[in-house]
């Protein structure tokens, strides 16, 4: 069974300094990888997606994301965050060919500190 | 600008009473998902629907909870008898399945308070 760990439940980090998500998954076929933000008191928006192609994806507000396949990563990175980013960050992962579902992990909380 | 909406936004009630919770996906989209927040479990698929039939209710508490697609622009979510631990915020999503991958839209969530 497909799974996503997301090991850190919180990463406070200062404005303008780089930062790193975690995001490790388990699954036995190919796999489609998104990640998701979750600002306070709203529903999750899609950031970003791995399909296929270049393991490297980027957002429209400078976060970007490789896929690993060998390590069974897509972390999230950002070389300088915002106040603005705060925010729940959730790793989500869909098997190729299965009913579409997406299994969530756990989130990491940004917390951008002034 | 589409976007799924969700009715109502806030629910408190008591312990025992019936709760609907309603869904209106994006105009177009022919699968819906059913998803509770809660700070324990975090994120749980509660049930999935394809073209109004549903998938995937594995997730749903089948004693107390049932979720339906009467027409393709609404999705409900019933719960009959709330207890306090359904307390939580349910999201629910659309999308359109194109090539076995899709973006999932959510809602702006209910929060449920059961006391």
């Amino acid at each position: 069974a497909q799974s996503v760990t997301q090991l850190d439940s919180q990463v406070p980090v200062f404005e303008e300094a780089p930062v790193e998500l975690r995001c490790n998954y388990s699954s036995s076929v190919s796999v489609y990888l998104f990640w998701y933000v979750q600002y306070p008191n709203q529903g999750l928006q899609l950031l970003l997606k791995y399909l296929s192609g270049s393991t490297l994806v980027e957002s429209i507000n400078g976060f970007e994301a490789e896929f690993n396949k060998s390590q069974t990563s897509f972390h999230l990175r950002k070389p300088s965050v915002h106040i603005s980013d705060t925010a729940e960050y959730f790793c989500a992962v869909q098997e190729w060919g299965a009913t579409n579902k997406l299994i969530f992990g756990t989130g990491t909380l940004l917390a951008v500190q002034p | 600008d589409a976007r799924v909406t969700q009715t109502p936004r806030h629910k408190v009630t008591e312990m025992g009473q019936e709760v609907t919770m309603r869904c209106q996906p994006i105009l177009g989209h022919n699968t819906v998902f059913w998803y509770r927040q809660t700070m324990m479990q975090g994120l749980e698929l509660l049930a999935y629907f394809r073209n109004r039939a549903p998938l995937d209710d594995s997730g749903m508490p089948k004693d107390r909870f049932s979720a339906e697609m009467p027409d393709a622009t609404l999705a409900t979510l019933k719960i009959q008898p709330s207890e306090p631990r359904d307390s939580a915020v349910y999201f629910c999503a659309s999308g359109l399945d194109r090539d076995g991958s899709y973006e999932q839209y959510f809602g702006p969530g209910t929060r449920l308070t059961v006391t």
